[in-house]
């Protein structure tokens, strides 16, 4: 059973340019948690969402940031006209159910130049 | 709202030597715990959880954590540590009691276990 997938590893972007980040779930897993991570800093939660619905998106801002998890496929985590300050790690994690624990992806290194 | 917190930025501990990293946790309900290790440039690996059960909670690597719900903790231990154990560890709530709560983490200890 492969784990989580994220996909790609690292992402440079251009200022202005959009950011698609990608993640695959553990099979048979319909929970999926997106987290940021900046250098040396802990983890900052910015959606949940389940199979067609987000759960929790408030720690996503408000502008150019969007998430969805399709029926098939994978969930995709969307950066619409990247700032230098949006430059962090993008980790997915998903799990089997709301008692079981999460299990993380390698995340998606985002730079923006 | 939930919320973890990881008093301590730094743990140095010697090579042999037990190691504690601590965790006091808010939540409204019931608590679900988690601690994980998240080494360089890697994504984070789950170590134990807690959900209901035995205080005493053993998991990977010779870890183990013990919930006390009166200090409302769940200190991560481990009765020798290794060098191989410096890495940096979260702990992460979860409120059982409601669907829609994700999971919280604390914001990280990093742990440097001395030869």
């Amino acid at each position: 059973n492969a784990g989580v997938m994220q996909n790609p590893r690292h992402l440079v972007r251009r200022r202005g340019q959009e950011a698609r980040l990608r993640c695959s779930p553990m099979k048979g897993h319909s929970h999926v948690y997106w987290y940021r991570q900046l250098p040396e800093e802990g983890l900052k939660f910015m959606v949940y969402l389940q199979k067609e619905n987000i759960i929790d998106e408030s720690g996503m801002p408000k502008e150019r940031f969007s998430a969805e998890f399709p029926k098939e496929g994978p969930s995709i985590l969307r950066i619409q006209q990247v700032v230098r300050g949006d430059s962090a790690a993008y980790f997915c994690a998903s799990s089997l159910e709301r008692t079981g624990e999460a299990f993380f992806g390698q995340g998606t290194r985002l730079t923006v130049v | 709202a939930q919320s973890v917190a990881q008093p301590e930025d730094q743990v140095n501990v010697a090579e042999g030597n037990p190691l504690t990293v601590k965790c006091t946790y808010s939540v409204s309900g019931n608590p679900y715990l988690f601690w994980y290790v998240q080494y360089p440039n890697r994504g984070l690996q789950f170590l134990l959880k807690y959900i209901t059960g035995d205080n005493l909670v053993k998991g990977s690597y010779g870890f183990e954590a013990e919930f006390n719900k009166s200090q409302t903790s769940f200190h991560l231990k481990k009765p020798s540590a290794l060098v191989s154990d410096s890495a940096l560890y979260f702990c992460a709530v979860r409120d059982g009691g409601n669907y829609g709560q994700n999971f919280v983490f604390g914001p990280g200890t990093r742990l440097s276990v001395l030869p």
